[in-house]
């Protein structure tokens, strides 16, 4: 079954605003982990919560989790251009990370 | 910042032919992963890589690939006969801890550039 999947797949803002994506999963996991992809580059992680965490904050992204209903949403506050990427969650079950299709983040200027 | 490098930054090779793609882990890492993303698409787990062994593969990683960690520093995938559908950017990534030694947790990983590779 698959894990991660994020919605909405694709989100476009004003620069200021604030961007939540979502991503939910099917299995029990150890942690989620979320990060972000400019295009054509690698992918940079932003924040690890455990699964015994219900919030986490790093500066302006705020990440929840909801073990209940699986599933965890990413919050970026006062969204800039810089901000425009490609966002991934992954959920790691055992040894591996598995990852959903992303959500693409337009910051309009 | 220490960072995980990749060699080529792209590649592109006759359908058949061996490629060796190369990777650079953080030196304090103990745990190696490739990964692969057809454009646009989802980031699909190959293998997972700790103590000179394979310690996870998935079903895409088949007989045509292997992994290899030559000396202390670089972490190799090789694809012995590549076809039209290994097109895709290749990523590697290490981490500090995962496994057993993380409780069957993975750590936050720290990915390359990737390398891009096309066969024709």
């Amino acid at each position: 079954s698959q894990q991660g999947e994020e919605d909405p797949q694709a989100l476009s803002i004003q620069e200021g605003e604030n961007a939540t994506m979502n991503c939910s999963y099917k299995t029990s996991i150890n942690n989620l982990q979320w990060y972000r992809q400019n295009s054509g580059r690698g992918l940079v992680h932003l924040i690890l919560i455990r699964s015994n965490e219900r919030e986490k904050h790093s500066g302006r992204l705020r990440v929840t989790l909801d073990t209940s209903k699986k599933s965890s949403s990413l919050l970026i506050t006062a969204s800039r251009a810089a901000d425009t990427a490609s966002y991934f969650c992954a959920t790691n079950s055992n040894y591996q990370l598995i990852w959903g299709a992303g959500t693409k983040l337009i910051i309009k200027p | 910042e220490p960072e995980v490098t990749q060699t080529p930054s792209h590649q592109v090779t006759q359908m058949g032919q061996e490629v060796i793609l190369r990777c650079v882990p953080i030196s304090n890492h103990l745990y190696f992963y490739w990964y692969r993303q057809i454009l646009g698409q989802k980031v699909e787990f190959l293998v997972s890589f700790y103590n000179n062994e394979i310690s996870e593969k998935s079903e895409i990683f088949d007989d045509q690939f292997s992994v290899e960690r030559p000396d202390g520093s670089n972490f190799t995938l090789k694809i012995r006969s590549t076809k039209l559908e290994d097109s895709a950017m290749y990523f590697c990534a290490s981490s500090e801890w995962g496994g057993l030694a993380g409780g069957l947790n993975t750590g936050e990983l720290f990915f390359g550039e990737g390398s891009r590779l096309t066969v024709l």
